[in-house]
């Protein structure tokens, strides 16, 4: 059990351009969630899914968002035409629905900064 | 509407003493989960402790308790013999529906505690 991964940990990239991050959750879990998070403030949900279901996308999202989980397994998240209001960090973390508490697991996120 | 409410942005506390930390919810459902994190300045988010809301009697972990008041929809982290390595944002979270339902988790707006030696 290696944990949640995601990549690139640290993304610095000019407005306007596309940036994609990936996450490879813990192998046995069914759900995985995406969270941005800004300075001083809670996680902010964005989108989960169960296996390779996106169950649901956070109104809050615009269309330049989007995320896939293929396969069930890995997840990437792409941002289209980056803003500089897009920095932040974006979590990962994945859940086993079946566990006795379901709690999720993070992995140690990536930083965006858009120029 | 803002499901998770946690009303003290930051909190103080000296070393070896306990500390309450508040949170209240919104929810219809009657089957839902609720979660503390505790994030250093690190940046992991590290799993403290779960309460179901069926569950009759009040989580605890080590030196970690939840005090759960369900009619008032509170569930305030209690944190005994506060150490220095405490030091950190707790965030409060909840899942609406039981296990298995595919709800999301949301998170509240978290509170700073900064132990003091």
């Amino acid at each position: 059990d290696t944990g949640v991964s995601q990549n690139p940990r640290h993304k610095i990239t000019k407005r306007g351009q596309n940036v994609t991050f990936r996450c490879d959750p813990i192998s046995e879990h069914n759900r995985l969630y995406w969270y941005r998070q800004t300075l001083g403030q809670g996680p902010e949900f964005l989108t989960y899914f169960q296996n390779e279901a996106q169950l649901e996308k956070s109104r809050l999202l615009s269309d330049r968002f989007s995320a896939e989980r293929p396969k069930g397994s890995f997840s990437t998240l792409e941002i289209q035409r980056t803003e500089q209001g897009d920095s932040a960090m974006y979590l990962c973390a994945s859940s086993l629905g079946s566990a006795s508490t379901g709690e999720l697991f993070f992995g140690e996120g990536s930083r965006l900064t858009v120029l | 509407a803002q499901k998770i409410t946690q009303t003290q942005p930051g909190m103080f506390v000296q070393e070896k003493e306990a500390v309450t930390l508040d949170c209240t919810y919104d929810t219809s459902d009657q089957s839902y989960g609720l979660f503390w994190y505790k994030q250093p300045s690190s940046g992991e988010m590290i799993f403290l402790i779960y309460q179901g809301s069926y569950d009759e009697q009040n989580a605890t972990e080590g030196r970690y308790s939840l005090n759960f008041q369900k009619a008032r929809k509170s569930a305030n982290l209690v944190i005994s013999a506060s150490q220095l390595g405490d030091s950190a944002m707790y965030f409060c979270a909840m899942r609406e529906g039981g296990i298995t339902s595919y709800d999301k988790v949301i998170f509240g707006p978290g509170t700073s505690l900064s132990v003091i030696p």
